[in-house]
């Protein structure tokens, strides 16, 4: 079995603050994305990506960018804060780009603006 | 048009009666569907998905889900239910992205409570 870790588990930050998010497989898989929940919400994709430095985006990507400089990680930047913004932000794994691949998430990053 | 709609943002129900989850998805094409569970305080994991084939699909903790072409849904179904499956059950569905890469499509999750 693998595991993803995401880091931060919790994020304060300010209004208009460049805030960087962590993700971490040891699955050895392809394929890699970031999730937001929001309250009361379903899961909105913000970037995905389906293997070293390549980036694909979500629909909901403007306001934030993305890396991927290895096949094991897998960064989340938003770009300006909003004040006031909460929510949790997943990131998750998938053996390939390809058809009905299971999605393996990390337990979360939770941001709250302050 | 690619998305999911899960109508019912909460279900509460006793332990030991049948649930069911209602699940209907807008794709042009064949779907491939998915459920998965996140129980209070943990991310999300995967229960079972339909891919072709067998309309009734089986997936862990005893949940089962029915693909309907005819009504466009995958309803996830679970008899008896037990104060454990207390949980948010997403459904999902598997559409494409920007140069045809597949991406899962989630809808808003339906909060289910179930009291012992």
């Amino acid at each position: 079995g693998g595991i993803i870790t995401q880091t931060p588990k919790f994020l304060i930050g300010q209004e208009g603050q460049k805030l960087t998010l962590k993700c971490q497989q040891n699955f050895n898989h392809d394929t890699m994305y970031w999730y937001r929940q929001d309250s009361g919400k379903g899961l909105r994709l913000i970037y995905y990506s389906i293997t070293e430095n390549d980036l694909q985006k979500g629909d909901l990507s403007e306001g934030y960018d993305a890396s991927r400089e290895k096949k094991s990680s897998f960064s989340l930047t938003v770009t300006s804060a909003q004040k006031n913004e909460m929510a949790v932000f997943l990131c998750a794994s998938s053996l390939d780009w390809g058809d009905q691949n299971t999605l393996y998430f990390g337990a979360g990053t939770r941001l709250s603006v302050l | 048009a690619q998305s999911v709609d899960q109508p019912d943002a909460h279900v509460t129900l006793s332990e030991g009666a049948s649930l069911e989850l209602r699940c209907s998805y807008s794709y042009s094409a064949a779907p491939y569907l998915f459920w998965y569970v996140q129980y209070p305080g943990q991310s999300l994991q995967f229960l079972l998905k339909y891919i072709t084939g067998d309309t009734v699909v089986k997936g862990t903790k005893g949940f089962e889900a029915e693909f309907r072409k005819s009504n466009s849904s995958f309803n996830l179904k679970k008899s008896p239910a037990h104060w454990s499956d207390s949980a948010k059950y997403f459904c999902a569905l598997e559409g494409r992205g920007q140069g045809g890469s597949a991406k899962l499509i989630f809808g808003e999750g339906t909060k289910l409570t179930v009291s012992s």
